[in-house]
């Protein structure tokens, strides 16, 4: 399995400009998450899917929009990139439901994007 | 979900054990323990999660006071690629929504 990957690594945006970040993970997990992490802090999730069609708002939606069609893909949309969306990205899978191993919550992460918008 | 305090950073000498202390005092009943780690700024790492008894796995221990009020880290034997930010969060388990990562610990490993 290849886990949880995205693309691109890295990316320099102009204020304005749109892009998404894509994410795809191998697990058949249905939980999926996006999350930034500015210098220094922890990490801010973005948007949540608890499955294909459903999406809700973390703590920092403002600025972005997600989609989730399938199970294996979660796409983050930028529209109007400005600098404070300067961040690294990450993108996470998880398995919760019956079967779910002794309610571990494990969050498997990917590599991340480094995003950086002048 | 309950706030957690750690320090901001602690040094551990390489082969040694490394005690890395987190403080929940308001943790609820069903809330679970969990610890994650973060090297040089690839993706968050799963390493535990207890509820109120000691666990171990490959990786760590966990030891939780019996009040539940803090908890601790241990790696047994802290190798230079145990460098990392550790997080340690409460949550109740099995809900799905987000993991409140705050600062974590800054533990560096000393050759």
């Amino acid at each position: 399995n290849a886990g949880v990957t995205q693309t691109p690594k890295f990316r320099i945006l102009k204020i304005g400009q749109s892009m998404t970040l894509q994410c795809t993970q191998d697990m058949n997990h249905n939980y999926m998450y996006w999350y930034r992490q500015d210098p220094g802090m922890g990490l801010k999730l973005i948007y949540y899917s608890v499955g294909a069609g459903i999406t809700d708002k973390g703590e920092v939606p403002n600025g972005y929009n997600v989609s989730r069609s399938t199970t294996e893909d979660f796409p983050l949309r930028l529209e109007l990139a400005a600098p404070s969306q300067t961040s690294v990205y990450f993108c996470a899978s998880s398995y919760l439901g019956q079967g779910a191993l002794r309610y571990s919550n494990e969050q498997f992460f990917g590599p991340g994007t480094r995003l950086t918008v002048l | 979900d309950a706030k957690t305090t750690q320090p901001p950073s602690m040094d551990c000498a390489e082969g040694r054990a490394a005690n890395l202390p987190c403080n929940h005092s308001t943790i609820s009943g069903n809330e679970y323990v969990y610890w994650y780690r973060q090297i040089h700024s690839q993706g968050p790492q799963y390493i535990i999660h207890g509820l109120k008894n000691n666990e171990t796995n490959e990786m760590a221990s966990l030891i939780i006071t019996e009040d539940r009020k803090s908890s601790t880290l241990i790696l047994p034997h802290a190798t230079l690629r145990d460098t990392a930010v550790y997080y340690c969060i409460v949550r109740v388990a099995n809900t799905g929504n987000q993991f409140y990562f705050g600062t974590g610990t800054s533990l560096t490993v000393i050759p």
